[in-house]
């Protein structure tokens, strides 16, 4: 199974800010990952598929990249309902394999 | 608007059955795989199995296979997911979700406890 590896675990900052949230793959998936935000009481949103295709209904500030084995979501000016968790999933094979999640909280 | 609503989950013992149904609407369901994801805090987010539009293909990660069986009824716009020999390692919320690779959209989840 492929291995994916988050970073970091948590993240604090403000309103207005940028943050990176990186995933390492165990090996190449091409660039097929995907980036999810979960937040208590809410489905889990997919924000961007395929490294860097924002879903429909995305803000623009998020924004994915990378291929191979490395990659990072970014979201720029944070918005007060960017605070969550965040994981990555990869796509390339199966079985489909997640991240341990990245905290992203207040500061 | 897309809606995923699982139901089926509960408190049951070892060794013994549970069946959770996932009902969905606000897309044509035939159209689209279809898959079950569960997350515990100690093992996060794993994808347990998942189903082609027709049903035909399905698959398993390996430690359900021969335990849970992922079906699907067009008709009724609705997955399945029946939970045979449960185990406590099976402990877990489990969402139903609608996917193409990445698991485009979910539904809020239903807690599975497997205990004596």
């Amino acid at each position: 199974d492929v291995q994916m590896t988050q970073s970091p675990s948590n993240l604090a900052a403000s309103p207005g800010e940028s943050v990176s949230i990186n995933c390492k793959a165990s090996k190449s998936i091409s660039k097929y990952l995907a980036w999810y935000q979960q937040k208590p009481g809410k489905a889990n949103k997919l924000l961007i598929y395929s490294g860097s295709t924002l879903q429909s209904g995305t803000p623009s500030r998020f924004s994915g990249s990378g291929s191979g084995t490395d990659f990072t979501l970014t979201i720029r000016n944070l918005e007060p309902e960017d605070f969550g968790l965040y994981y990555c999933q990869q796509h390339n094979e199966y079985p489909p394999t997640f991240g341990a999640g990245t905290k992203l909280e207040l500061k | 608007e897309v809606q995923l609503v699982e139901s089926g989950g509960g408190l049951v013992q070892p060794g013994r059955s549970l069946k959770l149904s996932c009902a969905a609407s606000g897309f044509t369901f035939s159209n689209y795989g279809m898959a079950w994801v569960r997350q515990t805090p100690t093992k996060g987010l794993e994808w347990v199995a998942s189903i082609s539009t027709g049903g035909g293909n399905t698959y398993y990660r390996d430690s359900v296979k021969g335990r849970f069986t992922i079906s699907r009824d067009n008709a009724k716009n609705t997955q399945y997911l029946q939970m045979d020999s449960l185990r406590s390692e099976d402990t877990a919320t489990y969402y139903c979700a609608r996917f193409s690779g990445p698991f485009a959209y979910w539904g809020q989840g239903t807690l599975v406890t497997v205990s004596s």
